[in-house]
């Protein structure tokens, strides 16, 4: 049985530029979750897709964008990269939203120079 | 709005020694706890949870938790630690709203050594 995966493990991108970010959820979930974990931090949520649509958002610029696909995998998006973006950035997949089964992914390390 | 403070940054402490993490939460609803765990370069692992009933919470790899409604912690306790349980530790609470969305504290390192 499949955890979450994510896409690609690692990433350097230049500052200005455009980055998507890829996670398949665990087999049987239908909810994802993003959350950006800077170097020493906690994970912080982003947003969460459910049944294709944005159910929160936190406390992040609309430079960062979300999207699920029927099979529930989702990207994420992030536009006019900072340097202040480089991060581990976490996947979590659950069941209807349920924190009970939060399954996590490896992460995507985003490095932006 | 809840929130989760770790009140120690990192924790070292010697093989076979017994070792506690703090954590204490602040939360206006019912409340979802959670301990994960982060290896190097690896995303988290879920150690345990409590959710509802006992308030002693056996998790993997030996650690367990103690919900404390009056003292609104959930501290982690191993009796012996070993080598390999050297990672960073993440206490989060569930907040309330429709997404459940987790709210993490900053971490603690634990730390061991030989």
């Amino acid at each position: 049985d499949a955890g979450v995966t994510q896409s690609p493990t690692h990433l350097i991108k230049t500052r200005g530029q455009q980055v998507t970010l890829r996670c398949s959820p665990k087999s049987g979930h239908d909810t994802v979750s993003w959350y950006q974990q800077a170097l020493g931090q906690g994970p912080q949520f982003i947003f969460q897709y459910y049944e294709e649509e944005e159910r929160q958002r936190g406390n992040f610029p609309d430079r960062f964008s979300g999207h699920q696909f029927p099979n529930y995998s989702s990207e994420l998006n992030v536009n006019a990269l900072l340097l202040g973006d480089s991060a581990l950035y976490l996947c979590a997949s659950s069941w209807q939203g349920g924190p009970y089964g939060y399954t996590f992914g490896s992460g995507t390390r985003l490095t932006v120079v | 709005a809840q929130s989760v403070t770790q009140l120690d940054s990192q924790v070292p402490v010697f093989e076979e020694a017994p070792v506690e993490l703090r954590c204490n939460y602040s939360s206006s609803v019912s409340v979802y706890l959670f301990w994960y765990v982060q290896y190097p370069n690896q995303g988290l692992q879920l150690l345990l949870k409590y959710l509802s009933g006992s308030t002693l919470v056996k998790g993997i790899n030996g650690f367990e938790a103690e919900f404390n409604k009056s003292q609104t912690s959930f501290h982690l306790r191993k009796p012996s630690v070993h080598i390999s349980d050297t990672a960073e530790y993440f206490c989060a609470v569930r907040d309330g709203g429709a997404t459940n969305k987790l709210i993490f504290g900053t971490g603690t390192l634990l730390a061991v050594q030989p």
